[in-house]
């Protein structure tokens, strides 16, 4: 139980282009999802917290018109990275917030997509 | 404020021998930590977490962490490695509104 998927799991755009990234629990419902960066050889860096069916709160720094997410039902969280450039070249993975009942919160975490802008 | 240090940036082992990796934290109020485990170019898996129920935590693949509140310590261990133990392996707290703040990792290397 308790699974995340990503897709897709590998993008190469040009720049300028968007990018849509999709977010699933595949078997719970996650009124929070986490959308995180993370660079060669570094930690993970939280972008924004994707809340079901209301706007996201993003971290200090992260532009929210160029890192567009949107929760719209309680399995699914996009992030859209509009008109792309190759700063943004990173792999970004996503968290959903599992709640079981009588049980302790925890995230899990997706497989993560890698993203190449040319 | 919550925060998590990571002691060693790269850790090496021989297959076989047992594994130390250490974490030590900082939080306001009794924390939920976690250990998590990232394989090159995978998303990352949880190993075990801590919330305050018993102090020593067993997680999957053999490893265990033990909560020392006096030393503000949450050190991963192993017994034995094994050549697939080899990975990244963050340490995580639990911040405010359901946020996670990671440590910077440390990777481990296993050796034949």
């Amino acid at each position: 139980g308790a699974v995340v998927s990503q897709h897709p799991s590998w993008v190469i755009c040009k720049s300028g282009t968007s990018v849509k990234i999709e977010c699933r629990s595949l078997d719970f419902q996650a009124t929070t999802m986490f959308w995180y960066r993370q660079f060669p050889k570094q930690s993970l860096m939280l972008m924004a917290t994707s809340n079901e069916g209301s706007k996201a709160t993003y971290e200090q720094g992260v532009e929210k018109d160029k890192f567009l997410i949107n929760h719209a039902s309680l399995t699914l969280s996009t992030l859209t990275v509009t008109s792309a450039h190759p700063e943004d070249s990173s792999f970004y993975i996503c968290s959903a917030r599992y709640s079981p009942t009588g049980g302790v919160e925890t995230q899990y975490f997706g497989p993560g997509t890698r993203l190449l802008v040319l | 404020a919550q925060s998590v240090t990571q002691l060693d940036s790269h850790v090496s082992v021989s297959e076989g021998t047992p594994v130390l990796l250490r974490c030590n934290y900082s939080s306001s109020y009794s924390p939920s930590l976690f250990w998590y485990v990232q394989h090159p170019n995978k998303g990352l898996q949880l190993l075990l977490k801590y919330t305050s129920a018993a102090t020593l935590v067993k997680g999957i693949n053999g490893f265990e962490a033990e909560f020392k509140k006096s030393e503000t310590s949450f050190h991963l261990t192993k017994p034995s490695a094994h050549m697939s133990d080899a990975a990244e392996y963050f340490c995580v707290v639990g911040g405010g509104y359901n946020k996670l703040i990671f440590g910077a990792g440390t990777r481990l290397a296993v050796h034949p």
